[in-house]
């Protein structure tokens, strides 16, 4: 059974700090690894989605990498603006998704 | 990518009614899948419904409980039965598409309060 940690559980940065998000699961028989982030009382959105042949994905200031034989995804936000502030979740792909318990991020203007 | 409605938004109902929660996507779609996220909690996968067959359930979730229909390619409902106070979520349906990338995309989810 996939398990799926999230560390740290929640993070607070002045804006303009880089943040680092880091993701780790159990089973390194995946396909694929998704980020996603999800404001308070909202859906998710995802964000990047790495494949396993993949190490690393990038999308404006979002950068993913993904290890995936040690098991570990890392999420980095350069520039962190207020508007960053949410949950992040990570979710690495078997026959399903599995969640970890996310990162919740404030970014102080 | 797909875009995917919920109908209702939240709703407030009292112990031992039913919701169905519908969920509307803007294309088809092969796979439809129905979460459960509990106040402070993470996802947790209620139901896999595929187009034409019964859903899949996860352990701990049953048909009578959650009942799931999927009609055709672009609607499914969830349906919370006899619901408890334990039932306050927020449900969420995803689907899964981007071209044999397997990504999913999500709802913007149905939040539950039981009284």
């Amino acid at each position: 059974k996939q398990e799926v940690t999230q560390i740290p559980a929640a993070l607070s940065v002045p804006e303009g700090e880089n943040l680092v998000l880091n993701c780790s699961f159990t089973d390194s028989a995946i396909y694929n690894l998704q980020w996603f982030r999800q404001d308070p009382g909202k859906g998710l959105t995802s964000l990047l989605l790495i494949q396993s042949s993949q190490r690393e994905q990038t999308s404006g200031r979002l950068n993913a990498s993904l290890d995936k034989s040690s098991g570990r995804s890392t999420l980095y936000i350069a520039a962190s603006q207020p508007g960053d502030s949410a949950t992040y979740l990570c979710a690495p792909a078997d026959n399903k998704l599995t969640f970890g318990g996310g990162t919740r991020v404030l970014v102080k203007p | 990518s797909a875009v995917i409605s919920q109908k209702p938004s939240r709703d407030i109902c009292q112990r031992g009614t039913s919701l169905t929660i519908q969920c509307q996507v803007d294309s088809q779609v092969t796979m439809m899948f129905w979460y459960r996220q509990q106040p402070g909690q993470s996802l947790t996968l209620i139901a896999t419904a595929n187009q034409g067959s019964e859903a899949t359930y996860e352990s701990g979730f049953v048909i009578d409980k959650f009942p799931i229909s999927r009609p055709n390619l672009t609607f499914s409902t969830l349906t919370v039965s006899n619901m408890s106070p334990e039932d306050s979520s927020i449900y969420l349906c995803s689907v899964e598409a981007g071209q044999g990338r397997y990504e999913q995309y999500f709802g913007p989810g149905t939040r539950l309060t039981v009284t």
